[in-house]
């Protein structure tokens, strides 16, 4: 089964940049789009980039997604990080029936 | 303004069923791509169904032939009918729309409902 695999958590300082991973286990990540989904405790999930590199009206453009082909991932981007970044932060893409699949989740700190 | 809200979760006994439903607003559910996502407590975010805009439907591996997913363009309305409950279906479901009638991806997200599967 197709599986998506995000680091468990990152933590970086107010004012860096930091990049959260996003593997696919085969296949070729580019050959589909990948989404990006912020969840702060006790909430929804909220999109923060569609379409591998697409940010919603309303999210900074601190936040920007890439693609990477040679290692098969993709990365979510935040720079200039502010405390109100803490939180989950899920991929999405697609197994080989076109399901939609996430990856595990990845906890940023901003400490 | 798109609008999407969560009704119908509970406490329910294994084995039980359950009708969850997604009123929304804003736009219209039958032109876009409607999911179900849920989130067991303290886990991630896992995909449970589908419906098109055409209707066609898709479900995970873990609920086939347990969960039907459906749509009433009458009242604009999502549903989830659950069946044959177990333990590990216990979670919050949300249900999603797509960014423009065309993608097989949430982009709007319910605020969810909590369903509890336990004796």
């Amino acid at each position: 089964n197709f599986m998506l695999t995000q680091p468990h958590s990152v933590s970086e300082s107010p004012g860096k940049t930091v990049t959260i991973s996003c593997t696919g286990s085969s296949g070729s990540i580019a050959s589909n789009y990948v989404q990006w989904y912020q969840q702060r405790p006790g909430s929804a999930p909220t999109t923060v980039i569609y379409e591998d590199n697409q940010r919603p009206s309303g999210v900074p453009d601190r936040f920007s997604g890439s693609i990477d082909s040679s290692s098969n991932s993709a990365s979510l981007i935040i720079s200039g990080l502010k405390t109100e970044d803490e939180a989950d932060y899920y991929c999405q893409s697609y197994d080989s029936s076109n399901h939609q699949v996430f990856g595990g989740g990845t906890k940023l700190t901003v400490l | 303004e798109v609008q999407l809200v969560e009704s119908g979760g509970g406490l329910i006994q294994p084995g039980g069923s359950l009708r969850l439903s997604c009123e929304v607003s804003g736009f219209t559910a039958s032109r876009n791509y409607m999911s179900w996502v849920r989130q067991a407590p303290g886990k991630g975010l896992d995909w449970v169904s589908i419906i098109y805009s055409g209707g066609s439907t898709y479900y995970a591996d873990s609920v086939r032939g347990r969960f039907t997913i459906s749509r009433d363009d009458s009242k604009n309305t999502l549903y989830l009918q659950m069946k044959s409950l177990r333990a590990e279906d216990t979670a919050v479901y949300y249900c999603a729309r797509d960014f423009d009638g065309s993608g097989n991806y949430p982009y709007y997200w319910g605020q969810g409902t909590l369903v509890t599967v336990s004796s």
